[in-house]
């Protein structure tokens, strides 16, 4: 399977506990994008990175949430310290370089905090 | 900021009839233009988009979308719908100066009747 990967696709984390979702980009891709689905609504912009470069970060909540995205391996979205307003599903897209509106998404990680 | 409005919620609609899921955006700039569809606990996929050219745009599936600059609209339609297109229908917008961040209506419910 060629597409965008993530996992793991369900996620059940207690108050407090730490959230670590990874996405692995399409081959050939160098460009990776978080959203983040609250129930009920549409998908929201977290951040956007390149490899070893966080390019747009202005979706990403100020606390308890960062991503990177090393040279070698997945994307990494954290989450600290998370709280029930913390379940969503976290979609992952990727990108060519010099294309980022051809953006393909990932299935999904669900994200339940208990 | 982009917003983009989905004005219908839920559209059922009996299989075999017509069908148009409407959306409209607020933008000053010149935009790219996206419609997904996800499928129960699936991913996004891509239905079709506008990057430039004809206004109107053919996609998978059956489904076409027209791009009307002066109303900024971009409604999906389909002439005829099969009980498999029973899914959620996101409208998306990018920038074309940047075309990085997506912004995501809250996304139309189409059920269709046996």
């Amino acid at each position: 399977n060629a597409g965008v990967m993530q996992n793991p696709r369900h996620l059940v984390r207690r108050r407090g506990q730490e959230a670590r979702l990874r996405c692995s980009p399409m081959k050939g891709h160098s460009h990776v994008y978080w959203y983040r689905q609250l129930p009920e609504e549409g998908l929201k912009f977290m951040v956007y990175l390149q490899k070893e470069n966080i390019i747009d970060e202005s979706g990403m909540p100020k606390e308890r949430f960062s991503a990177e995205f090393p040279k070698e391996g997945p994307s990494i979205l954290r989450i600290q310290q998370v709280v029930r307003g913390d379940s969503a599903a976290y979609f992952c897209a990727s990108s060519a370089q010099g294309v980022p509106y051809e953006q393909y998404f990932g299935p999904g990680t669900r994200l339940t905090v208990t | 900021a982009q917003s983009v409005t989905q004005l219908d919620s839920q559209v059922p609609v009996f299989e075999e009839a017509p069908v148009e899921l409407r959306c409209n955006y607020s933008s000053s700039v010149s935009v790219y233009l996206f419609w997904y569809v996800q499928y129960p606990n699936q991913g996004l996929q891509l239905l079709l988009k506008y990057l430039s050219g004809s206004t109107l745009v053919k996609g998978i599936n059956g489904f076409e979308a027209e791009f009307n600059k002066s109303q900024t609209s971009f409604h999906l339609r389909k002439p005829s719908v099969h009980i498999s297109d029973t899914a959620e229908y996101f409208c998306a917008v990018s920038d074309q100066g940047t075309g990085n961040q997506f912004y995501f209506g809250t996304g139309t419910s189409l059920t269709v009747i046996p």
